[in-house]
């Protein structure tokens, strides 16, 4: 009964450093997304996937770079961490028009 | 592009209040509404859910509304108590891709 499952829940990286945040689901869900969420900004859409071997851009991309080779994986790789980059970070996913799941996030911060 | 707005941004009753959280949306053209909670240094808890052919949902002391055409939805909480505080988070689903689009939040804060 994991639901998303993410990891790490922690990650302090220095400038420039690169680093992939992990998300897994395990109720067979199409579509798998991405967030970040800023104090007074709400969550921003990052990167999104509706199936194996699709993803597409969300509201803020730069930066980021996702890939998703089966069902239950949705990886998002910080490329060159920047200071910008300091968030929480949250992967959803769902099926068509029902409740989308959230994991726990991963708190990261980029000295 | 579809926007989310909720209004207040913070709100502070005393315990056993009843309480109307706000959300409006720029697009109707939406799949549905979900209302989250998220407790400080937490993730998001989905509370209710509405489909877009709906009108309202329930659960215990909650109650949702949706009408679409104005673009508005509303979150009641009943007889509230010191536990619901948090921020409440209201988001639509829409789109070709199914993105959820987020409003900033209220954050609720019930006075013991």
């Amino acid at each position: 009964n994991a639901g998303v499952t993410q990891t790490p829940k922690f990650q302090v990286l220095k400038t420039g450093q690169s680093m992939t945040l992990q998300c897994a689901q395990d109720m067979n869900h199409e579509y798998m997304s991405w967030y970040r969420q800023d104090p007074g900004m709400g969550l921003r859409l990052i990167h999104y996937s509706v199936g194996a071997g699709i993803t597409d851009q969300g509201e803020v991309p730069n930066g980021y770079n996702v890939s998703r080779s089966t069902t239950e994986d949705f990886p998002l790789r910080l490329l060159s961490a920047a200071p910008s980059q300091t968030s929480v970070y949250f992967c959803a996913s769902g099926t068509g028009s029902n409740i989308q799941y959230f994991g726990a996030g991963t708190r990261l911060s980029v000295l | 592009k579809q926007e989310v707005t909720q209004i207040p941004a913070a709100l502070s009753v005393p315990e056993g209040e009843n309480l109307v959280l706000n959300c409006s949306f720029t697009d109707s053209a939406i799949y549905n509404l979900q209302w989250f909670r998220q407790d400080p240094g937490k993730g998001l808890t989905s509370l209710l859910l509405i489909q877009s052919s709906q009108r309202e949902q329930t659960s215990g002391r909650l109650n949702a509304s949706l009408d679409k055409s104005s673009g508005r939805s509303t979150l009641y909480i009943a007889a509230s108590q010191p536990g619901d505080s948090a921020t409440y988070l209201c988001a639509v689903l829409s789109g070709s891709a199914r993105q959820l689009t987020f409003g900033s939040g209220t954050q609720l804060t019930v006075l013991p």
